[in-house]
């Protein structure tokens, strides 16, 4: 199946500082990826889905100016988090869906996430 | 907010038994149903994908059902082995945009 690395694992910062966090796909080109955020003992939440060549859409309630989403190739996307705070600390993972798929049974493939502690 | 809920929470069975667990999801606007399997430390892997009424998919020991009409998936783990120890999400499409539950954590006792 098709694979998606996401770098770094494991990420603790001071508070103020930005930390970027990379994710690809390595077997196939994705147009659309998405970033995700899990608290703990909750569900994966969309915050944006980014789209190759242009601005990403956020979902409600997730700031733009925060977190950074940056598609600039077919198989990378990277989400910045900006002047990082205990707040923002969690677990994000990315996800690609492979064009490859038809329409309604094409699946999202995720990477292993990032842990972020902000300090 | 639209809601997906999964039950139980976390199961625990021994070696051999055979388990499932629940995925319910708003039975409007329907697209499709995901299950995945998502081992501590590694990608969440896709089990089914699941997009007619009535479907029902198998993979090895592992299967799953749909009724969209009343809003609800079962997973079906046969014969439980140690490595199906794992936490398995279910997530509710509605076209393009994925809502996941907060999946059923399964350990498998030797």
């Amino acid at each position: 199946g098709a694979v998606v690395s996401q770098h770094p694992s494991r990420v603790i910062c001071k508070s103020g500082t930005s930390v970027k966090i990379e994710c690809r796909s390595l077997d196939f080109q994705a147009t659309t990826m998405f970033w995700y955020r899990q608290f703990p003992k909750q569900s994966l939440m969309l915050m944006a889905t980014s789209n190759e060549g242009s601005k990403a859409t956020y979902e409600q309630g997730v700031e733009k100016d925060k977190f950074l989403i940056n598609h600039a190739s077919l198989t990378l996307s990277t989400l910045t988090v900006t002047s990082a705070h205990p707040e923002d600390s969690s677990f994000y993972i990315c996800s690609a869906r492979d064009p490859q798929g038809t329409a309604s049974s094409d699946t999202q493939y995720f990477g292993p996430g990032t842990r972020l502690t902000v300090l | 907010i639209l809601n997906v809920e999964q039950s139980p929470q976390s199961l625990h069975v021994q070696e051999g038994d055979s388990t499932n667990f629940t995925c319910s999801f708003p039975s409007s606007n329907f697209y499709a149903l995901h299950w995945y399997r998502w081992e501590t430390a590694k990608s969440p892997e896709a089990l089914f994908v699941m997009t007619l009424n009535g479907d029902e998919k198998k993979k090895g020991r592992i299967s799953a059902t749909l009724n969209t009409k009343e809003g609800y998936s079962y997973l079906y783990i046969k014969g439980s082995q140690p490595e199906d120890s794992a936490t398995y999400l279910c997530a509710f499409r509605r076209v393009e945009q994925f809502y996941f539950g907060t999946g059923t954590s399964l350990t498998v006792i030797p």
